[in-house]
């Protein structure tokens, strides 16, 4: 079955440090590959998508992500965090072949930024 | 239009008891998916519509689940005789249908329903 890994669970940086959350995925053929966020208290929100193109992908807010296909790995960085970063990251994978339309989420990365 | 709604927000109920959920998608939305989400986890697909077909459940969907969407519009869940183990945050999505050419549309979240079985 796909699976999908958030390598860490809880990430604490200060404002202004940069940051990369690794995500890995275990299904080897087509892929799209999705960021999600959750700021305390509101939904989740989009922050980037990779469907096909350049790999490295630029998304909201300054954060962008690398799509690696031999090592099966979509990480996301922002060289410089701001406070209001402060959210859960998803990192998602919807496989495109036998019909699958269903999103497989890793478990999430709770990314505190302090001033 | 404002995205993808649910109500009631939060539901807590007793064991044993029955709920149901409801899910406006964004309009010209064809598909409607639901997911639960756990407490420390992501969330969890559990099935999803294209109009008013059920095309896809999850092992996850047991015989206590059943969703529908009726036009082809909004969706509801229904949990009958919950259980403690249904506490979670049920979300619904919607996007736009796939094109000829394959591919994936993005699927917009609304903000859940969060239930408590007492």
């Amino acid at each position: 079955a796909q699976s999908v890994s958030q390598h860490n669970h809880h990430v604490i940086l200060s404002e202004a440090a940069s940051l990369e959350l690794g995500c890995n995925y275990s299904y080897g053929g087509t892929v799209n590959l999705f960021w999600y966020v959750q700021y305390p208290g509101q939904h989740l929100q989009l922050l980037l998508k990779y469907f096909s193109g350049d790999p490295l992908v630029k998304g909201i807010k300054g954060f962008e992500a690398e799509f690696i296909k031999s090592k099966f790995s979509f990480n996301l960085r922002k060289p410089s965090v701001q406070w209001s970063d402060t959210a859960e990251y998803f990192c998602a994978v919807n496989q495109l072949s036998g019909g699958y339309n269903k999103l497989i989420f890793g478990a999430g990365t709770r990314l505190a930024v302090h001033p | 239009d404002t995205g993808v709604s649910q109500d009631p927000r939060h539901k807590i109920t007793k064991r044993g008891q029955n709920v149901t959920f409801r899910c406006d998608p964004i309009s010209e939305h064809n598909r409607l998916y639901w997911y639960r989400q756990t407490l420390g986890q992501g969330p969890e697909f559990l099935t999803y519509f294209q109009n008013e077909a059920q095309l896809e459940k999850s092992r996850l969907l047991s015989d206590r689940f059943s969703a529908e969407r009726p036009k082809g519009s909004f969706s509801t869940l229904e949990i009958q005789r919950t259980e403690q183990g249904d506490s979670a945050m049920y979300l619904c999505a919607s996007s736009e249908l796939v094109g000829a050419g394959g591919g994936h549309k993005t699927q917009y979240f609304g903000p859940g329903t969060r239930l408590l079985v007492l």
